[in-house]
Parts: C-alpha cells; structure tokens; sequence
C-alpha cells in the first residue's frame, strides 16, 4: 500500500513568488492535514480537509491557502513568498478526522531566496 | 493553549542502555497522544498512539505511558541500538479540535 506521497520535495522560490505543493493521502483516506516545520518554531499546524471541506484552521496568514479535491488530493498553496516560509511543509492522512493515527509524508523543503 | 514540551532536547547514550524520552503537555483535556521520529531531512514515522482512555501502549521495544491527569507521557526504549538515533516527537490531539500541536523533540544520538 503505498504512502502518503508529497510532490515536489524540494523547491526553490525568491521572494514575491508563490507556490503550490500537492499531497496524495494513503488509498482509502479521505483526511489530509498539513504541518509546517521549521528549525525555530518546530512543527506547527497549518490546516485540515475532509470531504473537500476545510475543517480546521491554524494560526496563519491568509498567504496560505489550500484545497482538497474529490479523489482525497490536498494541495496547499502560498503566495507572495516571504523568507520566513522557507520550511519543510508536512501532509499527513488519515481514513477520517479524529481517525486517531496520522501517517506523514516526505515533506516538501522550499526555500525561499 | 495546548503547549507540548519535552525534555532533554538531546540525549546521547551508549548502545544497549535503556532510555526514557519525557513529554508534558499543559492541557489536560486531549483525545490522543502520538509518538513520532524523524530522521534527518525526512518525514514523521509514528511509533505509538495512546487514546485519552488508555495508559500505555507497547511495540517492539517501544513502551510509552500516558498519565493525563500531570500531564505526562514517558517513552521508553529497551536495549538501545544505532538505528534508534532521530529526533523523538510527542504532539497531542485536544479535545476539541483535530489538530495535533508537536513538542521540540529529543535528538536521540546512540552510540556504537
């Protein structure tokens, strides 16, 4: 069964530019979520989709944005690039919201010049 | 505010020593508590989950504990090896929402 895969893993952007980085869940799960980790403030919550429909929020600005599609596909996205996004941005998956465990993907590092 | 804290930030321990990774969390109210690693420059591997309801939960040579009421969680690895060197990540689920909010983690170095 193959895992949660995130394209692409690594990228790089200057500033003023924005991106987008899609996610495929595990078959089967309808739950994808997304973390941002960077070396300062370590991994923190950016949003949730279930059923195409954003569930929860974290405390970002509106520069990010995401998605999901029908068949599960996350993608997330973030314009006017700042240095400070530079970062690994984690997807995780699961069957359903509050499934209990999520499985990661590789992560996507872009780096912002 | 959920706020996740583990200590020590770095642990280096010879090959076969038995170890304790420590997570405490201020809320007390969470639904699940996840044990990750992560090796450099990749993604999390889950280790263990811990409902609320449950006060440990075992894998291999992986056991953690929960105490919800302090606010504690232990993980402790049996007979270190090499390949046990990442970086070990606590992150709890709260009640009322679905995310997960992380710990720092503890770089965990163990040596030949």
């Amino acid at each position: 069964k193959a895992g949660v895969t995130q394209t692409p893993r690594y990228l790089i952007k200057t500033r003023g530019q924005q991106v987008t980085l899609s996610c495929s869940p595990i078959s089967g799960h309808r739950s994808v979520s997304w973390y941002q980790q960077t070396p300062g403030q370590g991994l923190q919550f950016l949003f949730e989709y279930f059923s195409e429909t954003q569930r929860n929020k974290g405390n970002f600005p509106g520069r990010f944005s995401g998605r999901q599609f029908s068949n599960s596909r996350s993608e997330m996205n973030v314009s006017t690039l700042e240095l400070g996004d530079s970062a690994l941005y984690l997807c995780a998956s699961s069957p359903y919201p509050r499934a209990g465990e999520l499985f990661f993907g590789e992560g996507s590092r872009l780096t912002v010049l | 505010k959920q706020e996740v804290t583990q200590i020590p930030a770095a642990l280096s321990v010879p090959e076969g020593e038995n170890l304790v990774l420590n997570c405490s969390f201020t809320d007390s109210a969470i639904y699940n508590l996840q044990w990750f690693r992560q090796d450099p420059g990749k993604g999390l591997t889950s280790l263990l989950l811990i409902q609320s309801s449950q006060r440990e939960q075992t894998s291999g040579r992986l056991n953690a504990s929960l105490d919800k009421s302090s606010g504690r969680s232990t993980l402790y690895i049996a007979a270190s090896q090499p390949g046990d060197s990442a970086t070990y990540l606590c992150a709890v689920s709260g009640a009322g929402s679905y995310q997960l909010t992380f710990g720092k983690g503890t770089k965990l170095s163990v040596i030949p």
